[in-house]
């Protein structure tokens, strides 16, 4: 169980579009569609904002997507905007009933 | 209005043991995976523990698995973590997590409490 590797920051200025990376191995990321991504900003409660991949919760904005290749799975948020910027994790199933998370990114919105 | 509220946390020496529960409301408890994720303020999400809406499925991280033990009580609509042999390594706030799908445990977490506080030192 190795956490995932995702960049420490990320930054990009308002109306833009950034992707976030999350890589994994053939054991987790590679294996299953039950990547998941979630946005924290400071001292809240983590928000889910991706499920399956790709899947957009409830009340979340078309401006975040995700997509997986291979041993890799992105986040990419469209139009960016300043309260975009917040910690985001990725979380992947890893077999057994377990998870991993990454190590999170921090972006900054320019 | 789903709610998730922790408690348990505090001070604790090294070597000993702390159980830390979850109360949920507001969603058909028994119908949902629920789990537990630890963070240490000002760091990392990491995945703790969880278990299937029928207790069929556990899984524990390698950091905690043989000292920390995930239970249920779906008439009590309670989660648990029964913590032993805590280090200080096991310092974090703890939140408990549900999963996004009835009967189903892919691990998407949904909704999350607002965590309790565990300490682990002499």
């Amino acid at each position: 169980q190795s956490a995932l590797t995702q960049p420490a920051s990320v930054s990009g200025s308002p109306g833009q579009s950034i992707t976030i990376s999350c890589t994994g191995t053939s054991s987790d990321v590679g294996s299953y569609n039950l990547v998941s991504w979630y946005q924290q900003h400071p001292g809240k409660v983590p928000k889910l904002m991706i499920y399956e991949g790709s899947k957009l919760p409830s009340g979340v904005s078309s401006r975040f997507s995700g997509f997986k290749s291979g041993n890799t799975a992105s986040l990419t948020i469209s139009g960016l905007q300043g309260e975009d910027e917040a910690d985001y994790y990725c979380c992947s199933y890893a077999g057994s009933s377990t998870w991993v998370f990454g190590g999170g990114t921090k972006l900054t919105v320019l | 209005e789903v709610q998730l509220v922790e408690s348990g946390g505090g001070l604790v020496q090294p070597g000993r043991s702390l159980r830390l529960s979850c109360a949920a409301s507001g969603f058909t408890f028994a119908d949902y995976g629920m789990h537990w994720v630890r963070q240490v303020p000002g760091k990392g999400l990491e995945w703790v523990s969880g278990i299937s809406w029928n207790t069929d499925s556990i899984g524990y991280a390698d950091s905690v698995r043989g000292r920390f033990t995930i239970s249920r009580d779906n008439a009590k609509n309670s989660l648990y973590l029964q913590m032993n042999s805590l280090r200080a390594e096991d310092t974090a706030l703890y939140y408990c997590a549900k999963d996004i799908w009835s009967g189903w445990f892919e691990g998407h977490f949904n909704y999350w409490g607002q965590g309790t506080l565990v300490t682990v030192s002499s």
